[in-house]
């Protein structure tokens, strides 16, 4: 099965700051989505951006950029010039790109963010 | 963009009566729909994939018959919290896929149960 690993619970950032959210995930497959999606205090799931495991490239959405190490099963988040509308709960997630179950997502832990003004 | 509406916000009932809790797809067709569950402070737990015209699927764990998901139309599909206890509290979220959109999942804004 496949797993998600988000091991800071908490990060904080100075305004106009950068910081970099971790995460981990384990799988056999060669083929699959990967996700950060945004949780702010209204609790609406919020996607700030998805990579496509077959493409090389760092997928990149304004001030928000991925770290994608597919041979490490890493992907992180970078913020920058982080905003005070960043604070919220960020969870990574996994999604398999083909057979049966293929729309579930799976998230890892998430990392509470906090934005120091 | 796509719109998933999920009624109510929020609901308190007492223990031993059933909610229900409404997740619509309002500008799409969803042939599919999920249901998570969130505690406090923790991750989202996937608890069923939702099929329009079939049954649901469950995750392990999950009970069947204490979770009934009803899927009727391509536009709605329902969680009914049947028999509700206290450990029921907590939030529920659930999310579509649109068509066309492979990758993308929309969410629900979600329903926070309480259960007295």
């Amino acid at each position: 099965a496949q797993t998600v690993t988000q091991s800071q619970p908490e990060m904080s950032v100075q305004e106009a700051e950068t910081v970099t959210l971790s995460c981990t995930y384990d799988t056999s497959e060669s083929d699959y989505y990967l996700f950060w999606y945004k949780q702010p205090p209204s609790r609406q799931m919020i996607l700030v951006i998805r990579q496509e495991a077959y493409k090389q490239q760092n997928a990149t959405e304004n001030r928000f950029s991925v770290n994608f190490q597919k041979a490490a099963k890493s992907f992180s988040l970078k913020i920058s010039d982080s905003q005070l509308g960043d604070a919220a709960m960020y969870f990574c997630a996994y999604r398999r790109a083909h057979s049966e179950g293929a729309q579930k997502l799976v998230f890892g832990q998430g990392t509470r963010l906090t934005i120091n003004p | 963009g796509a719109v998933v509406s999920q009624h109510p916000s929020r609901v308190i009932c007492k223990s031993g009566t059933s909610v229900k809790i409404e997740c619509r797809s309002l500008d799409f067709q969803a042939t599919t729909m999920f249901w998570y569950r969130q505690f406090p402070k923790q991750s989202l737990m996937l608890m069923a994939t939702s099929n329009e015209g079939s049954k649901a699927t469950y995750e392990q764990g999950v009970e069947k018959d204490k979770f009934l998901i009803n899927h009727a139309s391509l536009t709605l599909s329902t969680l009914t919290v049947t028999s509700a206890h206290p450990e029921d509290s907590s939030f529920y979220i659930c999310s579509a896929r649109v068509p066309g959109y492979n990758e993308k999942l929309f969410f629900g804004s979600g329903t926070q149960l309480s259960v007295l």
